[in-house]
């Protein structure tokens, strides 16, 4: 069972490229969702998604682009990167229920921006 | 607008000590909060919760404590492991809307053997 899978793990953009970070979960969850974590920030909430076909925006979604349309995956793009989207984005889903909401997160994607 | 604050960066803890890592938050309306454990180059992994109408939640050696009045919460560790050397989220949500975990800062948790 793999949880959550997040591709590719690492990556390096020149400002203005733009990029696809893609994760995939088997665990048939409703929800899923993509943070940044930054030093000194804690993680933050970019977009989340709350079921096939629904996205919606979390704390900083500028910048970003997100995409559900298999329940399984959730896409997060770059169309212009900059160096202040150098981070790691983690992407995490759970269950759509009341209560604690555990979230399952995936391994975590490094991406740089020169 | 930090609502969920975590002011230790870093705790040094003694191999089989108490380890206590303080959490303070702002909103009124959290209801669930979580504690998320996080090893390096790997994403955080929950560890324990506690909803708002309980003070306190157990689990083995890891304890949760809540103080809604001062809007506090505790994570005590006991005995403190050298695998519990990690970086630890605390987090909290509304009882709606089940996407509004709002994470804090984080407190990296060292054991020394």
């Amino acid at each position: 069972n793999a949880g959550v899978t997040q591709t590719p793990k690492f990556r390096v953009l020149k400002t203005g490229q733009s990029m696809t970070l893609l994760c995939a979960q088997d665990m048939n969850h409703e929800y899923m969702y993509w943070y940044r974590q930054d030093p000194g920030m804690g993680l933050r909430l970019i977009h989340y998604s709350v079921g096939e076909g629904t996205t919606a925006k979390g704390e900083v979604p500028d910048g970003y682009n997100v995409s559900r349309l298999k329940k399984q995956n959730f896409l997060l793009g770059l169309e212009s990167a900059a160096p202040s989207q150098t981070s790691v984005y983690f992407c995490a889903s759970s269950y759509a229920s009341s209560g604690a909401n555990v979230l399952t997160f995936g391994a975590g994607s490094r991406l740089t921006v020169l | 607008d930090q609502q969920v604050k975590q002011n230790s960066p870093s705790l040094s803890v003694q191999e089989g000590r108490i380890s206590i890592l303080n959490c303070d938050y702002t909103n009124s309306m959290f209801d669930y909060f979580l504690w998320y454990k996080k090893y390096p180059a790997e994403g955080p992994t929950f560890l324990i919760s506690i909803s708002s109408i309980k003070d306190k939640n157990e689990d083995g050696r890891f304890t949760v404590f809540l103080n809604k009045s001062a809007k506090h919460l505790s994570l005590h560790i006991v005995p403190s492991q050298p695998g519990d050397s990690a970086v630890y989220f605390c987090a909290a949500r509304p009882n709606f809307g089940n996407e509004k975990l709002t994470f804090g800062t984080g407190t990296r948790l060292t054991i020394i053997p």
